[in-house]
């Protein structure tokens, strides 16, 4: 079954500089690749996807990077900002079940 | 358009009980996923349902069960209740349209077992 690894585990960045978290996935059918962003008291809220037949996608201040080859996607997040500091979720599709396999996640801590 | 309501959000239980959290999804959603999440664990899949059908399951032991009513809201059950059972329980909504489809969370159930 599919596996997702994520790095690092807590990231700490000045403001206004950027962070970059990574995941890597084992099954090579994964289509489906969402990150989420948990503040505290709140349950994973949807910040960009990207699907297996595109390799980077951009929302602003936010981008996604994906590399099908080497199985890694990696979520890049510029200029920083206190509201950015929360746990980062990555996720890949299971095959054709619809299931999401979810990495560990990744506390950033943005600096002042 | 109303979020994904869970209840209840907090839950003090003793070892040996049972538990029954309630999940309600957005308006027009028919898939529910269900998470347990504890800290440094991420998120680890419990179950989901569709249309009142149980379409996938995760590593977890029969203790953990759930179904789905007829208006998509969702119930899940955790029986003999263990410390370990400790952990914040999220419900995810859906309108599945094929392989990959957002999930909206709800804010969680805190449970504790003492």
């Amino acid at each position: 079954g599919e596996n997702v690894e994520q790095h690092p585990s807590t990231l700490s960045v000045q403001e206004g500089d950027s962070a970059v978290i990574k995941c890597t996935y084992s099954d090579s059918a994964s289509n489906y690749f969402p990150w989420y962003k948990q503040e505290l008291g709140k349950g994973p809220q949807l910040i960009i996807d990207i699907r297996s037949n595109v390799g980077e996608k951009k929302d602003q201040r936010i981008a996604v990077t994906l590399n099908k080859t080497a199985k890694h996607f990696s979520l890049h997040i510029t200029e920083t900002q206190p509201e950015d500091s929360a746990v980062y979720f990555c996720a890949a599709s299971e095959g054709s079940n619809y299931q999401l396999i979810w990495g560990a996640g990744t506390k950033l801590i943005i600096k002042p | 358009k109303a979020g994904v309501t869970q209840t209840p959000r907090y839950l003090i239980k003793t070892r040996g009980q049972q538990v029954t959290l309630s999940c309600s999804p957005i308006s027009g959603h028919r898939s529910v996923s269900w998470y347990q999440q504890t800290p440094g664990q991420g998120l680890q899949f419990l179950f989901e349902y569709f249309s009142e059908t149980q379409r996938n399951k995760g590593n977890f032991p029969g203790r953990f069960s759930g179904r789905q009513f007829s208006n998509s809201r969702s119930e899940m059950n955790v029986s003999t209740l263990e410390l370990g059972d400790s952990a914040l329980y999220l419900c995810a909504s859906s309108f599945p349209s094929g392989s990959g489809d957002e999930q909206f969370f709800g804010p969680g159930t805190r449970l504790t077992v003492l």
